[in-house]
């Protein structure tokens, strides 16, 4: 079955830039999805690529697509101490009547430090 | 616009005592969703619903009923409750997609309840 993986902690300074990494398991065509959770709170939808992109950059975030290696990364430039929270990294399923429903990371929690 | 509002934010239980956690979204969504989030485990599905009067199994199904009776709520239940079952739950809806993964599964989450089971 599919299994979402990824590193559980990553510090950096304030300032600094961060890379989150993710390996997924199925290569076929579809939507990757990065979430945020802020202490407290619930998930919050990040970014999204489809694959049949490499990169996509949305302000202070950049995602990174290899298809070959199977490997996801959120790039996050000039971390700030409010980019503090877990990030979960999910794709979706792909078998039986569950196909589509998301599969998620156990999640990288991410601290900055001032 | 509340989005998705989960009641209670807190409980406690003790062994063998029944509850049921309520869900509800105004984004008229098809799609609902019950994860468990556990230390180190990630967020696991328990049960989801692709529409008022459907539900299907998840990952995690065992000693939790679901219902979906107004395309608005999803109630979660636990009939009898055991320590194990001690977690965070979120629920989640999504807008209508065809299956497969070739289209998007935006999910938009609730803040949790804190379940704790003595």
């Amino acid at each position: 079955g599919e299994d979402v993986e990824q590193s559980l902690f990553l510090s950096v300074r304030e300032g600094d830039s961060s890379v989150i990494n993710c390996t997924y398991t199925d290569s076929s065509s579809t939507y990757l999805y990065w979430y945020k959770q802020e202490p407290g709170a619930g998930l919050q939808l990040l970014t999204y690529i489809f694959s049949n992109m490499d990169m996509k950059q949305d302000q202070r975030l950049t995602v990174l697509l290899n298809k070959k290696d199977k490997h996801l990364s959120l790039r996050i430039a000039d971390t700030q101490t409010g980019d503090s929270a877990i990030y979960f990294c999910a794709e979706p399923m792909n078998y039986g009547g569950s196909q589509g429903n998301l599969i998620f990371g156990k999640g990288t929690k991410l601290s900055v430090k001032p | 616009n509340a989005g998705v509002t989960q009641t209670p934010k807190f409980r406690v239980l003790k062994t063998g005592q029944s509850m049921t956690l309520l869900c509800a979204q105004d984004m008229n969504h098809e799609y609902m969703y019950w994860y468990r989030q556990d230390p180190g485990m990630g967020l696991r599905l328990i049960h989801y619903s692709v529409g008022e009067g459907t539900t299907a199994k998840g990952e995690v199904p065992d000693g939790y009923n679901v219902s979906r009776l107004k395309k608005q709520n999803f109630l979660l239940g636990l009939e009898s409750a055991a320590p194990s079952q001690t977690s965070v739950y979120f629920c989640a809806s999504s807008p209508t997609r065809t299956s497969g993964r070739r289209t998007k599964n935006i999910q938009y989450f609730g803040a949790g309840t804190r379940l704790s089971v003595l």
